[in-house]
């Protein structure tokens, strides 16, 4: 079975701090995983992705993602945070060797960075 | 993603009515899905097709169908509308990386605007 955890549902964080968005997952081969954001009133936007190589990955928006195999997480970061970072953020998992290629999403996690 | 339009935007309807979401895409892409979005439930996947001639169903295919009209266009269908299928629908496309169609590729899903629709 294929599923994503996000344990937090809300993270809240003062602009200029790093910020983290935790994500782990479960599948029962080798993962490919992905970040997305939504912003309100709008669809998901893609942030990036990990599916081989170097464990941090970096995305848009200056939003990185660190892979750790062994405690099966994807958590995303950030150095610094902008009050536009606010929004919705989905973690998802497709086993890579699936052939349907389906993802799996997580419940997401609200952020919010405060002034 | 401009890409991705999906209409209505947004719907209020009666208990019972029918209703169609609908949504294209100018990517080219083969593979289509649809997704409904609740607080606190994420996104849950309706069905997907991935190509004109092939629909499956997600984990949350009662009370729904789909029509793949064209590799371009991807409706749902609310048969029988009732309450508790008000919630956010989006529809996304994705497409396989070349050569590894047979592994079912890895790229990232294009997302639609969303159709917030509303079941009184």
């Amino acid at each position: 079975a294929q599923s994503v955890a996000q344990p937090e549902d809300q993270v809240n964080v003062a602009e200029g701090n790093p910020l983290t968005v935790k994500c782990t997952y479960s599948v029962s081969g080798n993962p490919y995983l992905f970040w997305y954001v939504q912003y309100p009133n709008r669809g998901l936007q893609f942030l990036l992705k990990y599916i081989t190589g170097d464990n941090l990955v970096k995305g848009s928006y200056g939003f990185e993602a660190e892979f750790n195999k062994s405690q099966t997480s994807f958590h995303l970061k950030k150095p610094s945070a902008l009050v536009s970072d606010s929004a919705l953020y989905f973690c998802a998992v497709r086993d890579r060797g699936s052939t349907l290629g389906r993802l799996y999403f997580g419940r997401g996690t609200q952020l919010t960075v405060w002034p | 993603d401009a890409d991705v339009t999906q209409t209505p935007r947004n719907r209020i309807t009666k208990t019972g009515k029918r209703i169609m979401l609908e949504c294209s895409q100018t990517k080219g892409h083969d593979r289509m899905y649809w997704y409904r979005q609740d607080p606190g439930l994420g996104l849950r996947l309706i069905y997907y097709s991935f190509d004109v001639k092939d629909i499956n169903k997600g984990e949350i295919s009662d009370g729904y169908s789909v029509s793949r009209q064209a590799q371009a266009k991807f409706s749902l269908s609310l048969e029988s509308a009732i309450p508790n299928q008000t919630a956010l629908y989006f529809c996304a496309t994705s497409d396989p990386k070349p050569g590894l169609a047979g592994l079912g590729g890895y790229n990232e899903q294009f997302f639609g605007p969303g159709t917030r629709l509303t079941v009184l």
